[in-house]
């Protein structure tokens, strides 16, 4: 079956670097476009940002552009979000999430919480 | 970049019909599809609507989903409300340069 872990979140300072990485499962994860998608504590969903199956093309939100970077190892089955300069703002639960039919994010994770506090 | 506003909250009793909102701040609610996902406490969020008014295999028939281009908005309708229906529930769109936005989320709750 379909599984999506995710690892590495923690507490962090602002202004410091984390990656959380997912691990993928139960399907060919290099003919899939993957997503993070991240919720803070008691706020609503938030797209963050999404690779294509192949990894050629990245798109991120605006408010994350030139400090995170997604990133995907396909031997690896592995997806990654690489966040730097860390805001506090950006303190939540981070969710990869895997892009399947039409524009629909199918399958998602359980989430790691990144806590960014001084 | 455009938003995706949700009523905060919506209630109402078990066995009756509840449409929950969805607008488009700029940009046509016709030119990208309208995603509907459910969140329970605890869990991630899960499709009941996909593509304006699809539902995938397993979500029962109470539930639908709509579009109003008068009104620039998305409807989410669940009709002979269950108790287990009560959770969260985020509208989804996109635009042309790839850029996937949620709504604020609409809680409702089923008394």
């Amino acid at each position: 079956q379909v599984q999506l872990v995710e690892s590495g979140g923690g507490v962090v300072q602002p202004g410091r670097s984390l990656r959380v990485s997912c691990a993928a499962s139960g399907f060919t994860f290099r003919n899939y476009g993957m997503h993070w998608v991240r919720q803070a504590p008691g706020k609503g969903l938030e797209w963050v940002a999404l690779i294509w199956y192949d990894g050629s093309n990245k798109y991120y939100l605006d408010s994350v552009k030139g400090r995170f970077t997604i990133s995907r190892d396909n031997s690896k089955n592995t997806l990654y979000l690489q966040m730097n300069s860390l805001r506090a703002e950006d303190t939540a639960v981070y969710y990869c999430a895997r892009r399947g039919y039409s524009y629909v994010l199918d399958y998602w994770g359980q989430g790691t919480l990144v806590t960014v506090s001084s | 970049n455009f938003m995706l506003t949700q009523p905060h909250s919506v209630s109402e009793s078990p066995g009756k019909t509840v449409t929950i909102s969805c607008t488009r701040s700029s940009g046509s609610i016709a030119s990208n599809y309208v995603q509907w996902y459910q969140q329970r406490p605890g869990s991630a969020p899960t499709i009941v609507i996909y593509e304006n008014n699809q539902r995938p295999s397993g979500v029962p028939d109470r539930f639908s989903g709509s579009i109003d281009t008068s009104s620039n908005s998305a409807s989410l309708t669940i009709s002979g409300l269950k108790t287990e229906d009560e959770a969260d529930y985020y509208c989804h769109s996109y635009d042309t340069t790839n850029q996937w936005v949620f709504g604020g989320g609409t809680k409702l709750t089923v008394l």
